[in-house]
């Protein structure tokens, strides 16, 4: 499978704290793409980062890519209690997603 | 703003009925897919379409079919419906090969 995989598979923080997510796939990319999940809810995409790319910025989102270690994180800074959501990091085409990291901010 | 929907958000259905998802996107997108999402397996992926009376076979194609005969419209079958086709089913829709939107899922019990 080529299956990206999301490290750690759950997270607890407090508000305020920084939460950091990690992702490894298998082949080589052309792009990977971090999305959000509310709980029973469809998933909304976050950001994209290229594989010519190193670092990207959104707001309080922090994506790095490093392909040589075939790995991406995510971090996303001063969290609030709004952030908790499952988050997944997708490869591919057609797009194949990881598990994902169920991150829980706790007020 | 992209818009995909899908008919239902909850539905129950009886082992054996021929159930129809279906899949409206409002933003003009060649490709649409459709993702079936379990406890501890995430997402995976169905079936897909680039184009109008096109489709692929994802990874778990078997028990599913699909129709495709408008751009806008997706519908994913399930011809025989069998306990374990009970998930959440989201559907998503994209114009490239990257950004994909979702719908807000179906979550399917079968009986």
């Amino acid at each position: 499978s080529q299956q990206g995989e999301e490290d750690p598979q759950a997270l607890s923080i407090q508000e305020g704290e920084n939460a950091t997510m990690n992702c490894s796939y298998k082949t080589s990319i052309n792009n990977l793409q971090w999305y959000r999940q509310n709980s029973g809810r469809g998933l909304v995409h976050l950001i994209l980062i290229r594989s010519n790319e190193r670092e990207k910025h959104s707001g309080r989102l922090r994506v790095t890519l490093d392909t040589s270690k075939k790995s991406s994180s995510l971090l996303i800074t001063a969290s609030r209690a709004a952030d908790t959501a499952s988050y997944f990091c997708a490869t591919y085409t057609p797009l194949v997603f990881g598990k994902g990291t169920r991150l829980s901010v706790i007020a | 703003d992209v818009k995909v929907t899908q008919s239902s958000r909850y539905l129950v259905k009886r082992t054996g009925e021929k159930v129809f998802l279906e899949c409206v996107q409002d933003m003009d997108h060649e490709n649409m897919f459709w993702y079936r999402q379990d406890p501890g397996l995430g997402l995976r992926l169905i079936y897909f379409s680039y184009d109008v009376k096109m489709k692929e076979k994802g990874d778990i194609p078997e028990g599913y079919s699909v129709s495709r005969e408008k751009k806008e419209r997706f519908s994913l079958i399930l011809e025989s419906a069998s306990t374990n086709q009970t998930s959440m089913y989201l559907c998503a829709s994209s114009f490239d090969v990257e950004t994909q939107y979702f719908g807000p899922g179906t979550r399917l019990l079968v009986l």
